[in-house]
């Protein structure tokens, strides 16, 4: 059972638009999230992570936005650039557990310029 | 600072065999986890080592196994490849324990198991 799921494999966006990717969990004791950015050939690279206390975290013209009672969490990317094409994971783990991150299967982003 | 190193890049073997993957830490980093990535799937994770000891391990048969060295370099070993094997294995390196401090990944080994 995926405690964590990303339900966009895809999603396709025009160039300085905003670019939106969801994540939804199941596991209420997760109270960590990250978001890894993935290009072809390359390992995955931390991008942006928020914790549980907050409701929001901004780094540049990358925001996730957590909403705990919906268990889902969000990034925002304004504006959109044709570098910003890359597939996005989201990860989630128990800051109290085994620290190990569970991964969603990750969303395809296309910029188109 | 050199970022995590994983060799070889590309792997084939046949069904039986087995292999050992090889992954550098970026230097100071005390804990290497790895993971498989197959089409459309997520990473899965394998097992995590700190300090020469494995603190987690995933939900993968016995035939996957791994050690980590004094100078904090791991290898990986897979026996009996099975075709179900091909795979992406990534490994990832961070400074204290997972979730401490964010995972930096290596590019990956790719295993096609044939």
């Amino acid at each position: 059972d995926q405690q964590v799921k990303q339900n966009s494999p895809s999603l396709s966006v025009q160039e300085g638009r905003i670019s939106i990717l969801n994540c939804d969990y199941t596991n209420s004791m997760f109270d960590y999230f990250l978001w890894y950015k993935k290009y072809p050939a390359e390992g995955p690279t931390f991008l942006i992570s928020i914790s549980s206390i907050k409701d929001k975290n901004e780094d540049g013209r990358f925001t996730v936005f957590l909403n705990k009672s919906a268990k889902h969490l969000s990034l925002h990317i304004v504006p959109s650039q044709p570098g910003d094409s890359a597939v996005y994971f989201c990860a989630a783990f128990e800051s109290g557990g085994s620290y190990i991150p569970t991964f969603g299967r990750g969303t395809s982003l296309i910029v188109h310029p | 600072k050199a970022g995590v190193t994983q060799t070889p890049r590309y792997l084939i073997k046949t069904r039986g065999q087995q292999v050992t993957l090889s992954c550098s830490p970026i230097s100071g980093h005390r804990s290497v986890s790895w993971y498989q990535q197959t089409p459309g799937q997520g990473l899965q994770f394998l097992f995590e080592y700190f300090s020469e000891t494995q603190r987690n391990k995933g939900n993968f048969p016995g035939r996957f196994s791994g050690r980590q060295f004094s100078n904090s370099r791991s290898e990986m070993n897979v026996s009996t490849l099975e075709l179900g094997d091909s795979a992406l294995y990534l490994c990832a390196s961070s400074l204290e324990v997972s979730g401490n401090s964010p995972l930096h990944f290596g590019n990956g080994t790719r295993l096609t198991v044939t």
